[in-house]
């Protein structure tokens, strides 16, 4: 799997977007970028993934660049509770292996 | 998506003795993996718990450490044998349902070895 770099952390204002950036920049053509968050005491949480079109769904928009070499998790409205570690992971979907690699991933606060 | 059980929900337990997790699923699932959180730590994963025949352990991590069963594709458990304070981790179990591979976590359990 490819390995993404993430920063260690981020601070965002409330009701401001958090854009939160990931290089995965020895991406294959057939990985997708995944993105988790886990909130301080609770399992991980799936948010969203994507190919190579840009993704939007209820909790998050995903932004992958032309050359797919890095994506940008965007939060509209950043709340208190949106304030977790978030993390970003490559991996070829389906398969045999079912498992996610976890790197170390962002740490975003967001703050009243 | 799936709604997944775990229990217990933390434990504090002695140096020597022996854990088991338990992971219950609300529904079949094919895939199910078994992660451990050391503390500041991301995750990691330990082992794939397939059914009806032996898991799949990652490096680092044996069987006779980490026994796992799985009995039907609804239920696992994960055993911490002979613990010691290195032990002292959340494990988490997640299933995987999506099409394209996403995970679902349980909500983990902690363990502290005293």
């Amino acid at each position: 799997d490819a390995k993404t770099t993430q920063p260690p952390s981020m601070d965002c204002a409330e009701g401001r977007a958090a854009n939160l950036p990931c290089n995965h920049s020895t991406i294959s053509g057939n990985e997708y970028v995944y993105w988790y968050r886990q909130i301080h005491s609770q399992g991980p949480q799936y948010i969203i993934h994507g190919l190579k079109n840009n993704e939007t769904n209820e909790m998050a928009s995903l932004i992958i660049t032309e050359d797919r070499k890095s994506s940008t998790l965007i939060l509209p409205h950043a709340t208190l509770r949106d304030t977790a570690v978030y993390y970003c992971i490559v991996r070829v979907a389906g398969g045999s292996q079912g498992n996610l690699i976890f790197g170390k991933g962002t740490k975003l606060s967001v703050k009243p | 998506s799936a709604v997944i059980s775990q229990k217990p929900s933390r434990d504090i337990c002695q140096r020597g003795t022996s854990l088991t997790i338990q992971c219950q699923v609300d529904s079949q699932v094919t895939m199910m993996f078994w992660y451990r959180q050391q503390p500041r730590q991301s995750l990691t994963l330990i082992a794939t718990a397939n059914q009806g025949s032996e898991a799949t352990y990652e490096s680092g991590f044996v069987i006779d450490k980490f026994p796992i069963s799985r009995p039907n594709l609804t239920f696992s458990t994960l055993t911490v044998s002979n613990m010691s304070p290195e032990d002292s981790s959340i494990y988490l179990c997640s299933v995987r349902t999506g099409a394209v591979g996403e995970l679902f976590f349980g909500e983990g359990s902690r363990l502290t070895v005293l």
